[in-house]
């Protein structure tokens, strides 16, 4: 069965970048499922960042377009994100999850990642 | 943007049946999923498409989508089952996946 494992520094200066990635074992980042990135402030709700297919293929969050950027490595089989100019409020556990293969409008995350918390402070 | 509100918390005793609600504009249109998530652990998919549900989850869990809610029902809740529960979409409107505020469901 596919597992995902995140993984990147935990602690990220403010106005830096955060760098994450997904790790996917048990399948093939090339299958027909689209793959996700979902952030969770501590005590809050979860809140989806974007998707990425094998291809290239992206979309964001519209709140956060202008900051984040998406990527896939085949050869790795992996995935990774990148969030620019973070801030405090960027604190949060981050999860990579795969999405089913379904059109769009039915699509659900499953599984996810084990999520790994990012901390931004000086 | 599309928002789904849930209660903030829903509390039963043990053996009896809790009901989460999902409210939303016309969601009966949309598809909606369900997520648990218990301290410290990722979310794990407990509904898809309203009310099909994963292999491994008991049938103790069902859902339905009409209208303007979606509901969440734990029949004959165990201790196991607190945790938080969130529902999601995909809003059209805007092109991305929108989560619900989160119910915790408290086993008394």
């Amino acid at each position: 069965q596919v597992q995902l494992q995140e993984s990147g520094p935990g602690l990220v200066k403010p106005s830096g970048t955060l760098s994450l990635t997904c790790a996917v074992s048990g399948g093939s980042i090339s299958s027909s499922n689209w793959w996700s990135w979902i952030r969770q402030p501590p005590g809050k709700g979860l809140e989806w960042i974007g998707e990425i297919y094998h291809s290239g293929s992206t979309n964001y969050n519209p709140s956060l377009k202008s900051r984040v950027t998406i990527s896939v490595d085949k050869s790795k089989n992996q995935f990774s994100l990148k969030l620019s100019s973070v801030t405090a409020a960027d604190t949060a556990v981050y999860y990579c999850a795969r999405m089913a293969s379904a059109a769009v409008a039915a699509r659900w995350f499953d599984p996810w990642g084990q999520g790994t918390l990012v901390t931004v402070s000086s | 943007s599309y928002v789904l509100t849930q209660p903030p918390s829903v509390s039963v005793a043990p053996g009896q049946t809790a009901r989460i609600t999902c409210g939303g504009n016309n969601i009966g249109s949309k598809s909606v999923h369900w997520y648990q998530q218990k301290p410290g652990q990722a979310p794990v998919l407990v509904v898809y498409d309203d009310s099909d549900r994963p292999s491994g989850i008991p049938e103790r869990f069902s859902g339905s989508n009409s209208g303007n809610t979606a509901t969440l029902t734990i029949s004959r809740v165990e201790a196991g089952d607190e945790a938080d529960y969130y529902c999601q979409v995909w809003d059209s409107s805007s092109d991305h996946y929108v989560f619900g505020t989160g119910t915790k469901v408290t086993v008394l």
